[in-house]
């Protein structure tokens, strides 16, 4: 595969679920980055991962846990999350912190 | 504040007209500005502008950044049906823990 692949494409959940979102990137990239897209609303980057540590965490709540292992894979741990957490999750890579992005196909989240 | 304000924030057009999209910027400390298009799925990169007065060109678009009026343009020649899309524009600023900067977009329509 190549580029950025996230799974599941669609989730439903209800708001005593644990579902975890997941980001893979085979493009040989350092950074990579989880963003929230509703109607309406300019996309809301959540975290960024430069070389696996965290160099960005935008006052998200603690419902949302990052997990970067390693430099192709990021996870978006979900626990007891709200109507209003229903949204595009997108995933991005780019080769250094900040710069040209690529973007997965983005998950679908709706929380009941 | 920082910002980012884009406009119009829709348009609608015929095929084998030019558009020209604008995008404002107010931001601390400025480093870069992107432009991605973003159909019916995720954005995907068309220009990364940082110095002012260079045009960056691809194709049919074309992008010029004014870093004194605080500014960028991207320009769509002979637009086509599949140039319908929204268009984003986004600030790398380097002055707070706000790295990343979006605007609404601006949404296109090109009727055949």
């Amino acid at each position: 595969e190549t580029g950025v692949t996230q799974t599941p494409r669609h989730l439903v959940m209800g708001m005593t679920n644990k579902k975890s979102l997941k980001c893979e990137q085979h493009l040989g990239h350092n950074a990579m980055y989880w963003y929230k897209q509703s109607a309406k609303k300019p996309l809301e980057l959540m975290f960024v991962y430069s070389l696996e540590e965290r160099v960005e965490n935008n006052s998200v709540p603690s419902r949302f846990s990052p997990e970067c292992p390693n430099s192709s894979h990021l996870f978006l741990h979900l626990h007891t999350l709200q109507p209003e957490d229903s949204a595009l999750y997108l995933c991005a890579s780019s080769q250094e912190a900040y710069n040209e992005q690529f973007f997965g196909p983005g998950t679908r989240l709706t929380v009941l | 504040e920082d910002k980012v304000v884009q406009s119009p924030l829709s348009l609608v057009v015929h095929e084998g007209d030019t558009v020209t999209l604008n995008c404002s910027y107010e931001v601390t400390n400025f480093r870069s500005l992107l432009w991605y298009k973003q159909e019916k799925k995720a954005p995907t990169f068309l220009f990364m502008l940082t110095s002012s007065g260079i045009e960056k060109k691809s194709g049919r678009l074309s992008s010029i950044l004014d870093k004194k009026e605080l500014f960028s343009i991207l320009n769509i020649t002979a637009t086509q049906t599949g140039d319908s899309a929204i268009y984003l524009c986004v600030i790398h600023n380097a002055g707070n823990n706000r790295k990343l900067i979006w605007g609404l977009g601006t949404s296109l329509a090109v009727n055949p």
